[in-house]
């Protein structure tokens, strides 16, 4: 079964500090991986993806993430934190098309991330 | 083209009376996935629907909890005799098939209060 760690469920930076929300997945095959933004009160808006290809995505906002398999890592980055980044980040997986069975995401706890001036 | 569309946006409800909760999915999407947030806590999958099937209901509490995804209209989670743990916000999300390269499309979800 797969399963989603994020370490830190609370990170604080400052306004132009770079960002880096941890994410580490267990899974029996590689799976597609995602990251989440949830704002207060809010839904969840994805963030960036990863299905198969370049390793390093890009996202909206500014925000990018690796795919790291040796480390079975997919931590989010942003070279410059704003203001309007405070929120909630969510990493989930899911497994592969034809992996087996069907597919369902799996969340991590996710992090909160405070931006201070 | 409407997003996946959730309500209500808050409900309250008293101990012992009954929550419904409402998700219409995207245009053309066939499958529906409720997720349960707790406070603090990451989300919880649920269920999984297609038209007129429960495909997957292993994180749906086995009592009080049902849910449905009928041929026409809306899915329905229905949450009876509620009690104060089940206060949380429940997010639906839709697909367009079992394919899992989307990530699903979430609406704003219904934050439940129960009092």
């Amino acid at each position: 079964a797969q399963s989603v760690t994020q370490l830190g469920s609370h990170v604080s930076v400052s306004e132009g500090a770079l960002v880096l929300l941890r994410c580490n997945y267990s899974s029996s095959v590689p799976p597609y991986l995602f990251w989440y933004v949830q704002y207060p009160n809010q839904g969840l808006q994805l963030l960036l993806k990863y299905t198969t290809g370049a390793t390093l995505v890009k996202g909206i906002n500014g925000f990018e993430a690796e795919f790291k398999k040796s480390e079975t890592s997919f931590h989010l980055t942003k070279p410059s934190a704003h203001m309007s980044d405070a929120a909630e980040y969510f990493c989930a997986v899911i497994l592969p098309p034809f992996s087996g069975g069907y597919n369902k995401l799996i969340f991590g706890a996710g992090t909160r991330l405070a931006v201070h001036p | 083209n409407a997003g996946v569309m959730q309500n209500p946006r808050h409900l309250v409800r008293r101990r012992g009376q009954e929550a419904r909760l409402r998700c219409s999915p995207m245009k053309g999407h066939s499958h529906v996935y409720w997720y349960r947030q707790l406070p603090e806590e990451g989300l919880k999958f649920m269920v999984y629907l297609q038209k007129e099937n429960i495909i997957d209901e292993s994180g749906m509490p086995k009592e009080r909890f049902s849910a449905e995804f009928p041929k026409e209209g809306p899915s329905i989670l229905r949450i009876q005799q509620v009690v104060r743990g089940d206060s949380a916000a429940y997010f639906c999300a839709s697909s367009p098939g079992q394919i899992s390269n989307y990530g699903y499309t979430f609406g704003s979800g219904t934050r439940l209060t129960v009092v």
